[in-house]
């Protein structure tokens, strides 16, 4: 079974400061991560997958199979980067979820 | 590109009324689109894979005969409640998926519509 793992559901970090997003997951294939990122009243919007290695906004992704995580870092968060973010792992033609880490920023 | 539009945005309807929601791609032809469904503060909640010109694949728990789903062109999915009650009441957000093997498991993802049902 896929499973995707996400255990802060709220982060409140300080402007300029790091932020750091876990998320672990299950699957006994070839996994396919990403994240996605819900503004506020705005719709589900992908921020990063796994395949395309690249940095969208100042954040990264780097899978580890080895510890099945899919972490998300910013090294200076900033205050639009308050937001709702999913990590989900796409298998079996759909994707799984997490359950979402809120992110505060504040100035 | 990669739009994902629904409508209506909102709807308020009474107990035991059915209420349709349109799932379309504007830009791209979706032969596979998704259903979810999510509640307050909490995630999306896969209700239902909709494959065009075939029957839609429901996840375990979820009632097909009341949530009715129709994919009867490459662009435009549908998601009936029937007799809808107030537990129905919800966020629905549709998705879909570029065709083939193009993109992966990537979705886009509509803005979701917020069903009312008094």
């Amino acid at each position: 079974a896929q499973r995707v793992t996400q255990p802060e559901k709220l982060l409140s970090v300080f402007k300029g400061a790091p932020v750091e997003l876990k998320c672990n997951y299950s699957y006994s294939g070839s996994p396919e991560l990403f994240w996605y990122v819900q503004y506020s009243r705005q719709r589900l919007q992908l921020l990063l997958r796994h395949i395309s290695r690249e940095s969208i906004k100042g954040f990264t992704a780097d899978l580890n199979k080895g510890e099945t995580s899919f972490h998300l870092k910013k090294p200076f968060a900033q205050e639009e980067d308050s937001a709702m973010y999913y990590c989900a792992l796409g298998g079996w033609g759909k994707l799984q979820f997490g359950a979402g880490t809120q992110v505060v920023v504040t100035p | 590109g990669a739009v994902v539009s629904q409508h209506p945005s909102r709807v308020i309807c009474k107990s035991g009324t059915s209420v349709k929601i349109e799932c379309r791609s504007l830009d791209f032809q979706a032969t596979t689109m998704f259903w979810y469904r999510q509640f307050p503060k909490q995630s999306l909640m896969l209700m239902a894979t909709s494959n065009e010109g075939s029957k839609a694949t429901y996840e375990q728990g979820v009632e097909k005969d009341k949530f009715l789903i129709n994919h009867a062109s490459l662009t435009l999915s549908t998601l009936t409640v029937t007799s809808a009650h107030p537990e129905d009441s919800s966020f629905y957000i549709c998705s879909a998926k570029l065709p083939g093997l193009a993109g992966g498991h990537e979705q886009f993802f509509g803005p979701g519509t917020r069903l009312t049902v008094l």
